[in-house]
């Protein structure tokens, strides 16, 4: 099982411009999250995903978006790119988090210039 | 307001020495508290959930209602114990997390 993989690694964007970055969640894993972590930092909750729907959000701008597949994957959209939107972004997975907690992917690093 | 503070941003031991990493929180319900290691180059892992009351790699932490913490602990530190720690507090779907506490064990 490859756990909780992210795609792409890097990214550089220019400030304006959109992004979407993607995770597919650890087999058997039906909850996803998204989370930004800027330098020195802990990760910053933006929302969860489950059942293809937002079932909770952080405290983002509606620049942050995001969607749910049915086979689980999800992808995280951000709009007219900011400066301060540069950070890594980690996705997270879970099938029952008070048991097992998140599973947490290594993360998209977005750089916006 | 749910809230994870750890105090120590960067915390240094040698090796064999305890440590102890502390974690407060502020939650007006139940909390589910966890520790997160992200090991340098490695991507963020679970330790330990207070759910379990287990102790892995050598770690524990017990939770402290009334003092509302959280602190991990660890009597004998390794050198491979070197890395960032985050405590996290579970309230509803959301995850909050402290700013980490860089541990470094000097051999």
């Amino acid at each position: 099982d490859a756990g909780v993989t992210q795609s792409p690694t890097h990214l550089i964007k220019t400030r304006g411009q959109q992004v979407t970055l993607r995770c597919s969640p650890k087999s058997g894993h039906d909850t996803v999250s998204w989370y930004q972590q800027a330098l020195g930092q802990g990760p910053q909750f933006i929302f969860q995903y489950y059942e293809e729907e937002e079932r909770q959000r952080g405290n983002f701008p509606d620049r942050f978006s995001g969607h749910q597949f049915p086979n689980y994957s999800s992808e995280l959209n951000v709009n007219a790119l900011l400066l301060g939107d540069s950070a890594l972004y980690l996705c997270a997975s879970s099938a029952d988090r008070r048991v097992y907690g998140y599973t947490f992917g290594s993360g998209t690093r977005l750089t916006v210039v | 307001a749910q809230r994870v503070t750890q105090p120590e941003k960067l915390l240094s031991v040698f090796k064999g020495a305890p440590v102890e990493l502390k974690c407060n929180y502020s939650y007006s319900g139940s909390p589910e508290l966890f520790w997160y290691v992200q090991y340098s180059r490695q991507r963020l892992q679970l330790l330990l959930r207070h759910i379990s009351r287990e102790s892995i790699k050598g770690f524990t932490a017990d939770l402290n209602k009334g003092e509302t913490s959280f602190h991990l602990k660890k009597p004998f530190a390794q050198e491979e114990d070197s890395a960032m720690y985050y405590c996290a507090l579970s309230a509803g779907n959301q995850f909050y997390f402290g700013t980490g506490t860089s541990l470094t064990v000097i051999p």
